[in-house]
């Protein structure tokens, strides 16, 4: 399995304002994800962020509200831009290995 | 064609009874279906999966039973523990183990 560390774990924001999200997993891993989990409901992925080339956007998303780094095979930042009170949600890193996936514990954001 | 239906959204069940939770897909290039456990405040942590072609896999008290003609696939808790009170999703990949689709979720409570 893979050891994510997500940070910050929780978050209160303002409105207007960008929170950036860091994902470091314990092993070098060729797909991250980066998942969306509104209060009470599922899981909806964002977008997928590969080591050197531009994330890949879920429909719905995209990359000026949800800015996406991935500098290695370790790491990753999600940007929530603007935020609105409808941006308060989880978010979760995600990757694969071993044809499974595994999750972070996830940003808990609230946005004011 | 995309969605993972699961039911029931609660479930409530006596300490060492039988929890069961459905889900039912429609898209059958889906060849990947895993269950995952969601405690409060943590991530989602992956449970048990199955691919189609096999109808019943079991590890330890956790059981997904698979009908492909159906397109329908359920977990089964045997002697359900106060511990097992979790929140328990269903997810379906027709891209391996990648590009998850999230069922909406059981709560399930086990009554001591």
């Amino acid at each position: 399995s893979a050891v994510i560390s997500q940070k910050p774990s929780r978050d209160i924001c303002q409105r207007g304002t960008s929170l950036t999200i860091q994902c470091q997993v314990d092993s070098q891993v060729t797909m991250m994800f980066w998942y969306r989990q509104q209060p009470g409901q599922s899981l909806t992925l964002i977008a997928t962020a590969n080591q050197g080339s531009e994330a890949t956007y879920e429909s719905g998303f995209v990359i000026d509200k949800f800015p996406i780094s991935r500098p290695n095979l370790t790491f990753s930042t999600l940007t929530v831009s603007n935020m609105s009170p409808e941006d308060s949600s989880i978010y979760l890193c995600s990757v694969s290995t071993n044809e499974k996936l595994f999750f972070g514990s996830g940003t808990q954001l609230s946005v004011l | 064609q995309q969605q993972v239906k699961q039911s029931p959204q609660s479930l409530i069940v006596q300490k060492g009874g039988i929890s069961i939770i459905n889900c039912a897909y429609e898209n059958t290039a889906f060849d990947y279906f895993p269950w995952y456990q969601q405690f409060p405040g943590k991530g989602p942590a992956l449970l048990i999966a199955i691919r189609p072609d096999v109808s019943e896999k079991k590890e330890g008290r956790f059981t997904i039973s698979f009908n492909k003609s159906a397109k329908q696939f359920s977990l089964h808790i045997m002697d359900s523990q106060p511990g097992d009170s979790a929140t328990y999703f269903c997810a379906a990949s027709y891209l391996g183990f990648q590009k998850l689709v999230f069922g909406t979720g059981t709560r399930l409570l086990v009554s001591p």
